[in-house]
């Protein structure tokens, strides 16, 4: 049974960073094609992709987030670390660690954590 | 980047109607990597549809996907009370991974 779940502070303050571990179970990011990303939700918004980490050490990030992000596995622990900086109030949102595969056949985000809400206020 | 655009934005329907609903993208989607996810209020999204057709694991058949190249759609052939929720596409198939903004699917 594949679970992933994050955890973090629920409050930054505006220019803080922010660091969000997504812990997680059933698989390995050490096999070859698996990918663990990072979605977020603004209240009441669409879905926004941020960044991935697979397997093999490739690193994606949203480009027009991309210099204030960094994303880490330790295949050890089983986690994956997000951390972006500079934090603004636009940044509240809901995040989300979800697992893909990229090996055949490639897949979409397949198992998803439960979300941890981020709230960025002074 | 490929920008999905879907529509509707709000679907009114009837329990036992049908709903379709829209995908578009910007450009061609590299092999029809296009998904699906149903979203509930306070829920993670879940995988309907990966491979813009096949149904994930667990899926009833009453939603069904098609499409390929820019143009996609997801069915669902007869609403059931729990399939009232926001419906999100993805696709998957280049870097970066784009979201569509999302249909609601409300009951009418």
């Amino acid at each position: 049974q594949i679970t992933l779940k994050e955890s973090g502070p629920t409050l930054v303050k505006p220019t803080q960073t922010l660091t969000l571990t997504c812990t997680f179970s059933g698989f390995s990011l050490s096999t070859s094609g698996v990918g663990v990303g990072w979605i977020r939700q603004p209240p009441g918004k669409a879905l926004e992709w941020v960044a991935i980490i697979y397997s093999n050490d490739d690193k994606r990030y949203s480009p027009s987030l991309r210099s204030r992000l960094t994303i880490t596995k330790d295949t050890s622990r089983n986690q994956v670390v997000l951390t972006m900086t500079n934090m603004d109030p636009v940044d509240t949102a809901t995040y989300y660690c979800a697992q893909r595969m990229v090996a055949q056949p490639v897949m979409p985000f397949t198992y998803w954590g439960q979300g941890t809400l981020v709230t960025v206020s002074s | 980047e490929i920008v999905l655009t879907q529509s509707p934005g709000t679907l009114s329907l009837s329990p036992g109607e049908r709903a379709t609903l829209s995908c578009r993208a910007s450009q061609s989607v590299t092999n029809n990597y296009l998904a699906w996810y149903q979203q509930k209020p306070g829920q993670a999204p879940r995988l309907l549809i990966y491979g813009a057709s096949s149904r994930a694991t667990g899926i009833p058949d009453r939603f069904s996907g098609s499409g390929s190249g820019t143009d996609f759609t997801l069915i669902i052939s007869g609403l059931e009370p729990e399939d009232f929720a926001a419906y999100y596409c993805q696709q998957y198939g280049s870097s970066p991974l784009t979201f569509g903004g999302g249909t609601k699917v409300e009951i009418k």
